[in-house]
C-alpha cells in the first residue's frame, strides 16, 4: 500500500494562533487527498476533499475560512487552522486517493488548543 | 444518503476464539466497494480486508474473514483465533464512485488473555 506521512504528530497551540498540518504522499502522486477528523472513541468525519490545482470541497457544516486546505502539488496537502479554540482540539487524520476506491490513511495529528 | 452501521460499540473475545463484528449499509448504487479498517492504539488506520460488491466470493485475509450478504446489504467481519493484537476500534466502510469513505460508527474490540 501507499505510504502516507503527516507532521507534526502532535501540536499543542494557544488560543487564536494558526496551526498547519501537512500530509505527504511518499511513493506515488495523489490528485486526490481526504481531511478527517476525529474525537475521542468516535467514527472519522470527513471534513473536505483536497484536489490538486484546485479548491478544496468542503462538507457541510465545515467552515472553509476556518480550515484551509492547500493542496499545492501531486505529494502535498495541508491543513491550517486559523485562530483555532479549545474547541478544534482534536485528532485529524488525511488519506490519499490511490486508483479506484482505495485510500491510504496517515498516522494523524493530535492538535490541542490551550 | 450512504449510511454504514455498525451496531455494537463494544465486543469482547477471549484468546484463540473467534468473534463477528456485524455491519449493514444503504445504497442504491450498483457498483462499490466495501472495507473493514483496524485502529488500534496508535489511531494509525490499517487496512484489514476488502470486497468489491461484484464479486459474490467473501473475501478472505489469513485469519480475517468477511459474510457479504449483498441482498440484506451486510457485511459482517470474523476474527478466528483472536490475538491480543486484534485489540482495537473497527471500522466498517463503503465507498463508492468519487473515492468517498462513508464509515461506521466503530466497534471497540477487546480481545482478553
Amino acid at each position: 500500500g501507499a505510504v502516507v506521512s503527516q507532521h507534526p504528530s502532535r501540536v499543542i497551540c494557544k488560543s487564536g494562533t494558526s496551526v498547519k498540518i501537512e500530509c505527504r504522499s511518499l511513493d506515488f502522486q495523489a490528485t486526490t487527498m481526504f481531511w478527517y477528523r476525529q474525537f475521542p472513541k468516535k467514527s472519522l468525519m470527513l471534513m473536505a476533499t483536497s484536489n490538486e490545482g484546485s479548491k478544496a470541497t468542503y462538507e457541510q457544516g465545515v467552515e472553509k475560512d476556518k480550515f484551509l486546505i492547500n493542496h499545492a502539488s501531486l505529494t502535498l496537502s495541508t491543513l491550517t487552522v486559523t485562530s483555532a479554540h479549545p474547541e478544534d482540539s482534536s485528532f485529524y487524520i488525511c488519506s490519499v486517493s490511490h486508483g479506484n476506491y482505495e485510500q491510504y490513511f496517515g498516522p494523524g495529528t493530535r492538535l490541542t488548543v490551550t | 444518503a450512504q449510511t454504514v452501521t455498525q451496531s455494537q460499540p463494544e465486543m469482547s473475545v477471549q484468546e484463540a476464539e473467534t468473534v463477528t463484528l456485524s455491519c449493514t449499509y444503504d445504497t442504491s448504487e450498483s457498483n462499490y466497494y466495501l472495507f473493514w479498517y483496524k485502529q488500534p492504539p496508535s489511531r494509525q488506520m490499517i487496512l484489514v480486508i476488502r470486497q468489491e460488491a461484484y464479486k459474490q466470493q467473501n473475501a478472505t485475509e489469513n485469519r480475517f474473514s468477511v459474510n457479504f450478504q449483498k441482498a440484506a446489504k451486510s457485511f459482517s467481519l470474523k476474527i478466528s483465533d483472536s490475538q491480543l493484537g486484534d485489540t482495537a476500534m473497527y471500522f466498517c466502510a463503503s465507498v463508492y464512485t468519487g473515492n468517498q469513505f462513508y464509515f461506521g460508527t466503530g466497534t471497540s474490540l477487546t480481545v482478553i488473555p
